[in-house]
């Protein structure tokens, strides 16, 4: 089956540690981006990257990095710059970001950090 | 930058009835896509509208791309228990023929079902 996994599903963590959360696609979609969602609130573009080895920053970038090595694979790092990392992070795909905008999400990561 | 207003923000209704929701911006988007999402899940796209006026089904689901090009709604037809969730809209503005990929989240409607 084609999809988007992010692993693992709920993440802990201490203050001051960075962490890094994983995104993978088999549907051969160019174009990857993260997400930020609070409760009770719309999602928020941390990152995207509309080609391998390209990335560029969304609305809430700041306290966040990301790689793009490979066409699948588009990993966050919430590091500990960043001040509220308590969220629900959301990885979505799209075909490319030229002829279609559906994006498709996958599970999402639940990360605290205490 | 773009906002899109959802409304409502929360729902409550019986089983069987019909159900509607609804984006609008002040500005013109270029796609308005329909997303529902369930607790601890990522969301999952329901409806995609490119075109002014087009109206798009998906089983009892049904949206509509605005004449104006600054709103859509959703309608959810003779509506279930698993209806629940969180609906969300969101749009993107084209430039130059892309967008480079970037959405305008609505804030969502809360959708709850009473059987």
């Amino acid at each position: 089956d084609g999809g988007i996994t992010q692993s693992p599903k709920y993440l802990f963590r201490k203050e001051g540690q960075n962490v890094t959360l994983s995104c993978e696609q088999n549907l051969n979609h160019d174009a990857m981006y993260w997400y930020r969602q609070d409760p009770g609130q719309g999602l928020r573009l941390i990152y995207y990257s509309q080609i391998v080895n390209d990335f560029q920053k969304g609305d809430i970038a700041e306290g966040y990095s990301v790689s793009r090595e490979k066409k699948e694979s588009f990993p966050l790092t919430v590091t500990s710059a960043q001040k509220n990392p308590t969220a629900f992070y959301l990885c979505a795909s799209s075909i490319d970001t030229l002829s279609r905008d559906e994006q498709y999400f996958g599970p999402g990561t639940r990360l605290t950090v205490t | 930058g773009q906002q899109l207003n959802q409304s409502p923000q929360s729902m409550f209704i019986q089983e069987g009835e019909d159900v509607s929701m609804n984006c609008t911006s002040s500005s013109i988007f270029n796609t308005w896509l329909w997303y529902k999402q369930e607790p601890g899940e990522g969301p999952v796209l329901l409806i995609a509208l490119y075109k002014a006026g087009e109206l798009t089904s998906n089983g009892r689901l049904t949206a509509q791309f605005g004449i104006t090009r600054k709103d859509s709604f959703l309608n959810i037809s003779a509506s279930i228990p698993s209806d629940v969730g969180i609906y969300f809209c969101a749009g993107t503005v084209r430039a130059g023929g892309t967008s480079y990929g970037k959405l305008t989240f609505g804030q969502g409607t809360i959708l709850t079902v009473h059987p």
